[in-house]
């Protein structure tokens, strides 16, 4: 079973701070990674993906990949109250193209 | 990005009784569409993989009788829950890619209620 886990929390973090947030997976064979954010009712909307290992930037939002300790993260700075959502952690298998989500980490950020 | 589109957005409908919901790409070719169910403060849940002209490929646990899912067109997929059930109620979405290397878009969700 292939597994993806996140830390469901919720974390909290004051605005303006940095927000962290883990994912590690259990298939090593995984070669796209995915960060969705989710509104409360609303339907997941795509912040970032990444394929290789390193850090890929796109404004506030940094994706960190380290495929040997089969783990990504995603980093956003300058976290602003309008940041708090479930955000959703997702690998796609090497075949098939199918989405593997975490449970979703849920983070709020106080003014 | 592309625009998946679902409808009905919200729907409720009597025990027993069955609902079809629409999955359209509007922009593009769908090679692929995934069926999800998301029940309140959980991850979402792939039930299905649909590709157009052919079977869906269901996951493990989910009633291929009860989830009746149809991909007649590159641009429409359909998910009919039969004979539904409250236990059935839950947010119902799709995605779909153009084609295996493309990236998954997301529809905006139903919500079925069974009452």
């Amino acid at each position: 079973q292939k597994e993806v886990e996140q830390n469901s929390g919720p974390l909290s973090v004051p605005e303006g701070a940095i927000a962290s947030l883990n994912c590690t997976y259990s298939d090593r064979g995984s070669q796209s990674f995915f960060w969705y954010r989710q509104y409360s009712g609303k339907s997941p909307e795509l912040i970032m993906f990444i394929y290789s290992n390193g850090d890929k930037e796109d404004g506030r939002f940094t994706a960190q990949l380290n495929k040997a300790s089969q783990y990504v993260s995603l980093l956003i700075r300058d976290s602003q109250p309008s940041d708090s959502a479930t955000y959703l952690c997702a690998v796609q298998e090497r075949q098939g193209g199918k989405l593997i989500f975490g449970q979703g980490t849920e983070l709020s950020v106080k003014p | 990005g592309a625009v998946v589109s679902q409808h009905p957005s919200r729907v409720i409908c009597k025990s027993g009784t069955s609902v079809k919901i629409e999955c359209r790409s509007l922009d593009f070719q769908a090679t692929t569409m995934f069926w999800y169910r998301q029940f309140p403060k959980q991850s979402l849940m792939l039930m299905a993989t649909s590709n157009e002209g052919s079977k869906a490929t269901y996951e493990q646990g989910v009633e291929k009788d009860k989830f009746l899912i149809n991909h007649a067109s590159l641009t429409l997929s359909t998910l009919t829950v039969t004979s539904a059930h409250p236990e059935d109620s839950s947010f119902y979405i799709c995605s779909a890619r153009k084609d295996r290397a493309d990236t998954i878009y997301f529809g905006e969700g139903s919500w079925l209620t069974v009452v």
